[in-house]
């Protein structure tokens, strides 16, 4: 079974530093890449970035660059989505997501989400 | 940056009867159109991809149509965990630039 577990829900101050982690199983980790999406309290879907832990080729929304960092490590089958300083507005739930297709992606596998609650 | 515009926000259906979700796209988007089922409480789920191809596990009373900027998702007989919010979302760029819709709130007339 293909499956995307993603670590666990986090509680920081803001100013604080944070990695959270996608761990895929049941396909072949390198060859597919792996997206993050943003959903706020109550609001909708944002796609943030993607991966290709192939190569670790690293894609990001405009509007996340430089915001946040995407890595991969294809050792572990893992990627990873993290913040160097925190604020209050990086409170939401995060999804990973698989890209299904070819050229063409989709978000064809979802994890059950991390959710990051920044708040003094 | 493609604009996906959902409409309605809200679709109030009685159980057992059709429901038709629209989402317009600000330019093109060939069929590289998403839609997606979200479950209070639980992560998206892929229903349609490609416009109109079911993804796996996906009950035939779902199905997607349209190309270019106007799609349409259409429940067939709706069952009661139909109710929830279902997003569009475009593919269409390389580099990525995907978008989502806002969101339809599927409720219960």
């Amino acid at each position: 079974e293909v499956q995307l577990v993603q670590s666990g829900a986090e509680v920081k101050k803001p100013g604080e530093s944070l990695k959270i982690s996608c761990k895929g199983s049941g396909y072949s980790f390198t060859r597919y890449w792996i997206g993050w999406v943003r959903q706020m309290p109550g609001k909708g879907l944002e796609w943030m970035g993607i991966i290709y832990p192939g190569d670790s080729d690293t894609r990001y929304s405009p509007s996340f660059q430089g915001q946040v960092t995407i890595s991969a490590d294809k050792s572990i089958s893992t990627t990873h989505l993290q913040w160097s300083s925190l604020k209050a507005s990086d409170t939401a739930m995060y999804y990973c997501v698989r890209m299904g297709g070819y050229y063409y992606y989709y978000m064809d596998v979802w994890g059950k989400g991390t959710t990051v609650t920044v708040s003094s | 940056e493609i604009v996906m515009t959902q409409s309605p926000a809200t679709l109030s259906v009685s159980p057992g009867e059709r429901a038709t979700l629209s989402c317009r796209a600000s330019q093109s988007v060939s069929s590289n159109l998403a839609w997606y089922q979200q479950k209070p409480g639980q992560a998206p789920r892929l229903l349609i991809y490609g416009a109109s191809t079911r993804a796996t596990g996906i009950p035939a009373r779902f199905s997607g149509s349209g190309s270019g900027t106007e799609f349409t998702l259409t429940i067939s007989s709706l069952q009661s965990e139909d109710f929830v919010v279902y997003y569009c979302q475009q593919y269409n760029n390389w580099p990525p630039l995907y978008t989502f819709g806002q969101g339809t709130k599927l409720e219960i007339k």
